[in-house]
């Protein structure tokens, strides 16, 4: 079973680059959310889809750009990449209808910006 | 506004003993879902325990369970029989339902937990 799958894993940029993440899930989840997580922090909401067609803010929009491409992607993009951006990416899947299901989460794609 | 506070940076326990990790949490939508993660040190998330708003009992899996006081908002993750495996970051987070805008999901801050031999 494959889950949630981010790619790439690891990525260096240097400042004002862009790049997609990307995020693809085969559990046939309505939700969709993009974290970043600081070393030794929590996990902020960037942006999350509570279904296909529909993008929402979270916590921590700025500098970001998200895309539903259908029901399995979510894409998260970094028009000018800054070095406040250096963190580790989350994307996250969970079913939708009610607020009772868990998240369901890749492995992580940690961007340094140099 | 949606909330999730930890108040506990870190905590140390005791082979073999129980851990109390704290969790308060804060909303105005009526259906909401408490959830624990566990994030060891290669970084995944692992989920652990759901709580749902509306769960009369507290809920338990296995050596993990959720003291859920619903008038206190609070979701204290109770750990048994601590094991060295256990080490670990520990997250509270909370899913709205939606009224609120659609199920988002936000996270605490975290606690680490150094389980000592």
């Amino acid at each position: 079973n494959a889950g949630v799958t981010q790619t790439p894993k690891f990525q260096v940029l240097k400042t004002g680059q862009s790049m997609t993440l990307q995020c693809a899930q085969d559990m046939n989840h309505n939700s969709m959310y993009w974290y970043r997580q600081d070393p030794g922090m929590g996990l902020r909401l960037i942006y999350y889809s509570a279904s296909e067609g529909t993008t929402d803010k979270g916590e921590v929009p700025n500098g970001y750009n998200v895309s539903r491409l259908n029901k399995r992607e979510f894409s998260l993009r970094l028009e000018s990449a800054a070095p406040s951006q250096t963190s580790v990416y989350f994307c996250a899947s969970s079913r939708g209808g009610t607020a009772h299901y868990e998240a369901f989460f890749g492995q992580g794609t940690r961007l340094t910006v140099v | 506004a949606q909330k999730i506070t930890q108040t506990q940076p870190g905590m140390f326990v005791q082979e073999k003993e129980a851990v109390t990790l704290d969790c308060t949490y804060d909303t105005s939508d009526p259906s909401y879902g408490l959830f624990w993660y566990k994030q060891p040190s290669s970084g995944e998330m692992i989920f652990l325990i759901y709580q749902g708003s509306y769960d009369q009992q507290n809920a338990t899996e296995g050596r993990y369970s959720l003291n859920f006081q619903k008038a206190r908002k609070s979701a204290n993750l109770v750990i048994s029989a601590s094991q060295l495996g256990d080490s670990a970051m520990y997250f509270c987070a909370m899913r709205e339902g939606v009224d609120t805008g659609g199920f988002k999901t936000i996270f605490g801050a975290g606690t680490r937990l150094f389980v000592k031999a």
